[in-house]
């Protein structure tokens, strides 16, 4: 088996500060994904990564960026942290050629 | 883009009783349709999926079903442990392989004794 580390598990910010969330993976899988999680709103895809050094936009990657830097890691920036965008950030990875995303524990962003 | 709605935002069933979560999709161009559960404090796990090839799909006690005529999916829970009790995501993809997710608002299942 394998497990997924993100860091911090809570992290407060001011408001326009820049923030970096960090995610390991150990599956060795080629896929990893960062989500936001809204209450009451699911899950919303803000950038993905195929393989090392590769970076896709998700739907809410406004506001966001992104960084592969090898393929056990992948790191989340917010570049300017607002008060509504305090949310619960889940890191994925899922192997090639697999369906299923294996999920990280989540980091709670709150922004003063 | 691929929007994905799930009907039920609270159900609640009594133990033994079955449990089903609807959703809907709306790009016809959908193939593949998972199911995540995420119980209370911990992240989600992935629970079921199905492809628009068949259009029924059981796993234990946890079966899917999928109507592409009407871009409706379905999550039914038989004989429902209060250990069911969760919230479930549905997904939707274009691709089988899951590589792009959207998914649904979530349904908080709560089974009581």
């Amino acid at each position: 088996g394998g497990i997924i580390t993100q860091t911090p598990k809570f992290l407060i910010g001011q408001e326009g500060q820049k923030l970096t969330l960090k995610c390991q993976q150990n599956f060795n899988h080629d896929t990893m994904y960062w989500y936001r999680q809204d209450s009451g709103k699911g899950l919303r895809l803000i950038y993905y990564s195929i393989t090392e050094n590769d970076l896709q936009k998700g739907d809410l990657s406004e506001g966001y960026d992104a960084s592969r830097e090898k393929k056990s890691s992948f790191s989340l920036t917010v570049t300017s942290a607002q008060k509504n965008e305090m949310a619960v950030f889940l890191c994925a990875s899922r192997r090639l050629g697999g369906d299923e995303q294996y999920f990280g524990p989540g980091t709670r962003l709150t922004v003063l | 883009g691929e929007k994905v709605e799930q009907h039920e935002s609270t159900l609640s069933v009594r133990e033994g009783d079955s449990a089903v979560i609807n959703c809907t999709y709306t790009d016809t161009a959908s193939s593949y349709f998972p199911w995540y559960k995420q119980e209370a404090g911990k992240s989600l796990h992935f629970v079921i999926d199905i492809r628009s090839n068949v259009d029924r799909k059981q796993s234990q006690r946890l079966i899917v079903l999928l109507d592409k005529k009407a871009k409706r999916f379905s999550l039914h829970i038989t004989a429902t442990q209060p250990e069911d009790s969760a919230i479930y995501f549905c997904a939707a993809s274009r691709t089988s392989s899951g590589q792009k997710l959207v998914f649904g608002q979530g349904t908080i299942l709560k089974v009581y004794l």
